[in-house]
């Protein structure tokens, strides 16, 4: 299977900090998905995005496929932010997804 | 639009004892997944089904069953439960538009 590495395991945030999340993955994709874990435990997708770069409010993510890494911005953070933030591969089109161990996302007021 | 749909969203086993978890999607979608979570692990893929009438392992198969029952729904089944399937359950589905995975709420599973 691949290997997918998240970084940092676990951050404390402030309330309206920046933050940067990174998912290293050790062969190429062709699918990459962002998803945050609320702490209530449902999963939502946050992001699609095997390459390039896209923004959905104050998140933002970046992948850059050639060097198998991927990048989660949050900007101005708020308490609703905090849970875990997951990122997924898939390699080919055989529908088999593999997970990071997330960050765990902490934002106190 | 209910979305994915899992049952039950608790369940408390005996060890040797055997139970079915469900899931449904109403979004037409083609495929359909089971993962477990541990504590430090993230999600695992226990088995999925890229469409109707086929099923094919993850990468944590063993002990565990599927049947893809129809388009709509696949189940997971542990005919002889152990402590260590102790986790939480998802299931998730995909359409054919970038295999976005969409989840459902889970099913916590304690195996005494």
């Amino acid at each position: 299977g691949i290997q997918v590495e998240q970084s940092p395991p676990d951050l404390i945030l402030q309330e309206g900090a920046n933050s940067t999340l990174r998912c290293n993955f050790s062969d190429s994709v062709n699918n990459l998905q962002w998803f945050h874990q609320n702490p209530w435990g449902q999963l939502i997708n946050l992001f699609y995005i095997p390459s390039g770069t896209k923004q959905n409010g104050r998140l933002s993510a970046t992948t850059v496929a050639t060097e198998r890494y991927s990048l989660l911005y949050i900007s101005s953070s708020q308490t609703t932010d905090s849970g875990v933030y997951f990122c997924a591969v898939e390699r080919g089109t055989g529908n088999q997804f593999y997970f990071g161990t997330g960050t765990s996302l902490t934002v106190i007021p | 639009n209910a979305g994915v749909t899992q049952t039950p969203k608790f369940q408390v086993l005996k060890t040797g004892q055997s139970m079915t978890l469900q899931c449904a999607q109403d979004m037409n979608h083609n495929s359909m997944y089971w993962y477990r979570q541990d504590p430090g692990m993230g999600l695992r893929l226990i088995y999925y089904s890229a469409s109707e009438g086929t099923t094919d392992k993850g990468e944590v198969p063993n002990g565990y069953n599927v049947s893809r029952l129809n388009k709509r729904e696949f189940s997971l089944r542990l005919e002889s439960a152990a402590p260590s399937q102790t986790s939480v359950y998802f299931c998730a589905s995909s359409g054919t538009d970038k295999n976005i995975q969409y989840f459902g709420a889970g099913t916590r599973l304690s195996v005494l």
